[in-house]
């Protein structure tokens, strides 16, 4: 079993559509927990950390559930410039990160 | 702006060469990161820093060592390369405040090919 697990994707989803994507992770000692957007062909890129209390920022909601081992993203009234691959970061107490393997999300017109 | 540099966005290497991928951060972050990402597979941690001269190893380190004789530098050395080391290489850094690990900023990548 992978030690941080996504949703396999990928999301095929209108403008305006609310979509959600899941990650849950193994490691019992993990610290620290973000969301990475990566587009094609280019480095990851922070979207937003996960805060045990869950965090908003504009159309994008994190939540972090540390008893399930899980985290969340929301992204509500999609954009055409939302598509992109959104990956789960997980760092243990010791510094070290493990990346799931990414959801993909096109937004179609 | 935070802004990790790598060596090379591009390189062809011939299969038994040493290859030398170079990373450089400006913003004075305590950990630095080497990351192969491949289809599939996603990204996966090679080494990563702490500290000058203080290395431990990822999840793939086979076939890899690493050098930080600098705070802003963190190299990645393919001893002889391989052509299952094809791939895109990233690197990362990121910094400590207040114990806590915080989010890393990555550089362009690097694609290797070894032939």
């Amino acid at each position: 079993r992978k030690e941080v697990e996504q949703d396999p994707g990928p999301f095929n989803v209108p403008e305006g559509a609310t979509v959600a994507f899941n990650c849950t992770y193994s490691n019992s000692a993990s610290q620290s927990f973000f969301w990475y957007r990566q587009d094609c062909r280019k480095e990851p890129k922070l979207l937003m950390s996960v805060y045990s209390s869950g965090n908003e920022d504009g159309r994008f909601t994190a939540q972090l559930n540390r008893a399930s081992q899980y985290i969340s993203l929301l992204i509500r009234d999609s954009k055409l410039s939302d598509s992109a691959t959104y990956l789960c970061v997980v760092t243990t107490n010791a510094g070290k990160s493990t990346f799931g393997d990414g959801t993909t999300l096109t937004v179609k017109p | 702006d935070v802004k990790v540099t790598q060596s090379s966005r591009y390189l062809v290497k011939r299969t038994g060469e040493k290859v030398f991928l170079e990373c450089v951060q400006d913003m004075d972050h305590e950990n630095m990161f080497w990351y192969r990402q491949d289809p599939g597979l996603g990204l996966r941690l090679i080494y990563f820093s702490y500290d000058v001269k203080m290395k431990e190893k990822g999840d793939i380190p086979e076939g890899y060592s690493v050098s930080r004789e600098k705070k802003e530098r963190f190299s990645l050395i393919l001893e002889s390369a391989s052509t299952n080391q094809t791939s895109m290489y990233l690197c990362a850094s990121s910094p400590v405040r207040g114990g806590q690990y915080n989010e890393q900023f990555f550089g362009p990548g690097t694609r290797l090919t070894v032939l």
